[in-house]
């Protein structure tokens, strides 16, 4: 399954698809990039980040390609599981405000069984 | 461990009163962060504290004070507050090496109703 991110804020795939969630982000500055997952009652927690000098980065099952030219980054999950079922949120950052973390909307992923 | 704490994990307040949210980190961080997030909307920056000091706050009502007794420690005092702080508030740390960005990491959070 595939996700435009801030315009399609959910995706409903099926159990050991990959899934695909996108994410545009604004500032054209932004340097350093993190993946995070919210479960339903808990906080946001770290899943993976890379930096603007690469293009790709590969993780335990996930991996993030970042496309600098269009200001485009995506969350990969490969094998999805029921666990897996969450809100992801991309967050930017520049080194210009290196505390300040600019949040997207997020994705509701729902793993179908 | 990458663990942050927070306690309460939930708190109903009526307007007049008292509350405070704490947050504790033992991974030497020395930036710690406080953040609001409402349902199905990302994190909004609060406060960030780096080496004990504020360092940013982003125009947050003064009903809303927050403390860093020290690097391990961040509280925020609650008083007066409105139906429509009712959120869920966010601790997070990081780092905070001089010209290096690192990732923040947050605790589970404390779940606030305002009656």
């Amino acid at each position: 399954g595939e996700n435009v991110g801030l315009h399609l804020p959910t995706l409903s795939v099926q159990e050991g698809d990959n899934s695909i969630i996108n994410c545009a982000y604004s500032n054209s500055a932004s340097d350093y990039f993190i993946w995070y997952k919210q479960e339903s009652g808990k906080g946001p927690q770290f899943i993976i980040d890379i930096r603007s000098n690469m293009d790709k980065r590969q993780g335990q099952r996930v991996t993030v390609l970042l496309n600098k030219t269009v200001k485009h980054l995506s969350l990969q999950i490969a094998a999805t599981q029921p666990g897996d079922s969450a809100v992801y949120f991309c967050a930017e950052n520049y080194s210009g405000s290196a505390r300040q973390l600019t949040f997207g909307s997020g994705t509701q992923l729902t793993v179908l069984p | 461990d990458t663990e942050v704490t927070q306690t309460p994990k939930h708190l109903v307040m009526g307007m007049t009163n008292k509350k405070s949210l704490k947050c504790e980190q033992h991974m030497g961080h020395r930036a710690m962060y406080w953040y609001k997030q409402k349902a199905k909307k990302p994190p909004e920056l609060m406060f960030v504290y780096s080496y004990e000091k504020l360092s940013i706050n982003e125009s947050v009502p003064s009903r809303f004070s927050p403390e860093c007794p020290n690097s391990s420690l961040l509280n925020l005092h609650l008083h007066a507050l409105q139906p429509e702080d009712s959120a869920l508030y966010l601790c997070a740390s990081s780092q905070d090496q001089t010209g290096v960005q690192d990732t923040q990491y947050f605790g589970p959070g404390t779940r606030l109703t305002v009656l």
